[in-house]
């Protein structure tokens, strides 16, 4: 019954660099999702997977973020070139998809992004 | 655009103090609504949430919140907060049959002991 996992918890990078991130889902979670925290800030929608399915990007804000997930396990959050203002906290969350819209998401840690 | 608004960034209270912290959400129809909670050093975890039916909905830790449709609103109370409550609130709202929950910019509540 492990929840949600992700690493690093912590990532410091230099201005320009690229940075992966990683999110273990619950084991049977058909539905994954990225969200970026900025301090002070609500939840930011980055991407959601929903197993085979094209996964919905609508949110991710420029072409340097981009995510993969292979079936319905880890997935990989990749921020090209990292700029500041990428410094957040970025969180990922998993669920078991229900008709309506009305399941209920699981959190991660995080990762605390700090781009210098 | 759809939003969320929660009026209340900053709360201090003292035990035993009733709470209420204010959501708001543009649009009508149909909505799923929900509370997450962050207490200090955890995840975020539900709260509670509403679906349909009774619009007074009872979550964890005495926690419970009415759905008001006329209002749009989606307030969390609790009659008596502890030292332990003290978190990081998020109301977060799905409108019709979205996956994708919309949430607000999150609500601190510091309880005095």
């Amino acid at each position: 019954g492990a929840g949600v996992s992700q690493s690093p918890s912590n990532k410091v990078t230099e201005k320009g660099k690229d940075v992966e991130l990683r999110c273990d889902p619950i084991s049977g979670h058909t539905a994954l999702y990225w969200y970026r925290q900025r301090l002070g800030q609500g939840l930011e929608f980055l991407i959601y997977f929903q197993g085979n399915s094209a996964p919905d990007k609508s949110g991710l804000p420029s072409d340097r973020f981009s995510a993969e997930r292979t079936g319905e396990s880890v997935s990989t959050l990749t921020i090209q070139r990292t700029q500041q203002e990428d410094s957040a906290v970025y969180l990922c969350a998993s669920s078991f998809r229900t008709s309506g819209g009305t399941d209920t998401q699981y959190f991660g840690p995080g990762t605390r992004l700090t781009v210098l | 655009a759809q939003s969320v608004s929660q009026h209340n960034h900053h709360v201090i209270l003292s035990e035993a103090a009733s709470l209420e912290l204010g959501c708001n959400y543009s649009y009508g129809g149909t909505v799923n609504l929900f509370w997450y909670v962050q207490y200090p050093g955890q995840h975020l975890q539900l709260l509670l949430k509403y679906f349909s039916g009774d619009p007074l909905v009872k979550g964890i830790k005495g926690f419970e919140a009415e759905f008001i449709k006329s209002k749009f609103s989606f307030n969390l109370r609790k009659p008596s907060v502890q030292w332990s409550d003290t978190a990081e609130y998020f109301c977060a709202v799905k409108w019709g049959r979205s996956y994708i929950p919309t949430f607000g910019r999150g609500t601190s509540l510091i309880v005095h002991p």
